[in-house]
């Protein structure tokens, strides 16, 4: 299995500021995701971050809002751009091991934004 | 949206077998059936996955039924930290894309009860 760290573990923000959280797997892993979880929701992906390619963002999620940057097979970064409340959520770096069979989530990151 | 239905809440007696039922009905050949668990503010924990034969590891047993529509997971001894809401996935295997990620639905609230 994967073992992946987050940081931060968790922030308090501005509206109107950014965010980036970084995410580091201990193996070199093909697949890396984000996704977001709102209060008392479940998890919605956001984006596949892509190693030398742009990010491939789900339907409802851009760029200029979800920046993603993957710079090699061990480590993403995830920002959240100009926030609001809204974006208030536990944001989940994921990846898959064991040639695509089994993804595996780190602990989160635990945003609120006032 | 998600492939399968859960109940959304179960209760169990602690020491007592845990058994959470998961339709499937659409499945289709090349899709795997998944379990995840998540524990309060923490990321999901992969439990198991199955095509079509019955899997068990140190964690849970998976019962597929012959016509793969339905699977249950079971915890042969509940224990209070097994309260979580687990959740029951169906996903091709394969690397990346959005055919083969995780698409989660509400799960099932599992409370564990001395």
């Amino acid at each position: 299995s994967a073992v992946i760290s987050q940081k931060p573990s968790r922030d308090i923000c501005q509206r109107g500021t950014s965010l980036t959280i970084q995410c580091q797997v201990d193996s070199q892993v093909t697949m890396m995701f984000w996704y977001r979880q709102q209060p008392g929701q479940s998890l919605t992906l956001i984006a596949t971050a892509n190693q030398g390619s742009e990010a491939t963002y789900e339907s409802g999620f851009v760029i200029d809002k979800f920046p993603i940057s993957r710079p090699n097979l061990t480590f993403s970064t995830l920002t959240v751009s100009n926030m609001s409340p809204e974006d208030s959520s536990i944001y989940l770096c994921s990846v898959t091991s064991g040639g695509g069979e089994t993804q595996y989530f780190g602990p989160g990151t635990r945003l609120l934004v006032l | 949206d998600a492939k399968t239905t859960q109940p959304t809440s179960m209760d169990c007696a602690e020491g007592r077998a845990a058994n959470l039922p998961c339709n499937h009905s659409t499945i289709s050949g090349n899709e795997y059936v998944y379990w995840y668990r998540q524990i309060h503010s923490q990321g999901p924990q992969y439990i198991i996955h199955g095509l079509k034969n019955n899997e068990t590891n140190e964690m849970a047993s998976l019962i597929i039924t012959e016509d793969r529509k339905s699977s249950t997971l079971i915890l042969p001894h509940a224990t209070l930290r097994d309260t979580a809401v687990y959740y029951c996935i169906v996903r091709v295997r394969g690397y990346g894309g959005s055919q083969g990620n995780l698409i989660f639905g509400k799960g099932t609230k599992l409370s564990v009860k001395p």
